[in-house]
């Protein structure tokens, strides 16, 4: 079983729709919770970091879910600049910032 | 930008070259990373480095040699490559290797292996 694990898509969605991806993680011990958006051939960029009481950043919302080991991120209000691919990242505690990526989770938003 | 660059932007190299990719991160962050991005695969962590020193090498063959000779710089030297690395090489940077700290990429080098 893969340590993070995504739908990989693409997921094709009109201007406006609302949109959700979610995220499964394997390991248990998973202290900090990421999405970072890539653009195509471009580096990724940290979207936002994921805590346990859920968070929004204006259309953006991410969500926690310790006992069933995954986090979601939901946009609503979908612009076509949304398009682009969105990875999930989960660290480990103690030690040092091992971060484990998901493949990503391709968007295409249409007009 | 996020303050880490990266050079070159794209290399092509045959099996036998040797060549060195280059990091440097302008955000007074103690901690540099290296990763491979191979296509429709995840990000995979080559090597950590923390106020310089390795702190993680996720089974990386030889060929692949990480240099870190302070906390603003990062090298990767390459030598007798194989087709299959080829890839996009991205470097971070973050505060330091605590989990929490987020990591800020530089735009990556795609490197191709003939």
């Amino acid at each position: 079983r893969k340590e993070v694990e995504q739908d990989p898509g693409p997921f094709n969605v009109p201007e406006g729709a609302t949109v959700a991806f979610n995220c499964t993680y394997s390991n248990s011990a998973s202290q900090s919770f990421f999405w970072y958006r890539q653009d195509c051939r471009k580096e990724p960029k940290l979207l936002m970091s994921v805590y346990s009481s859920g968070n929004e950043d204006g259309r953006f919302t991410a969500q926690l879910n310790r006992a069933s080991q995954y986090i979601s991120l939901l946009i609503r209000d979908s612009k076509l600049s949304d398009s682009a691919t969105y990875l999930c990242a989960v660290s480990y505690s103690g030690g040092y910032n091992k971060l484990i990526f998901g493949a990503g989770t391709r968007l295409a938003v249409h007009p | 930008e996020t303050g880490v660059t990266q050079t070159p932007r794209h290399l092509v190299m045959g099996m036998t070259n040797k060549k060195s990719l280059k990091c440097e991160q302008h955000l007074g962050h103690n901690a540099m990373y290296w990763y491979k991005q191979s296509a429709k695969k995840p990000l995979e962590l080559m090597f950590v480095y923390n106020f310089k020193e390795q702190t993680e090498n996720n089974s990386v063959p030889s060929r692949f040699s990480p240099e870190c000779p302070n906390s603003s710089h990062l090298f990767l030297h390459l030598h007798t490559l194989q087709p299959e690395d080829s890839a996009l090489y991205l470097c971070a940077s973050s505060q330091e290797t605590i989990g929490t700290d987020t990591q800020y990429f530089g735009p990556g080098t795609r490197l191709t292996v003939l």
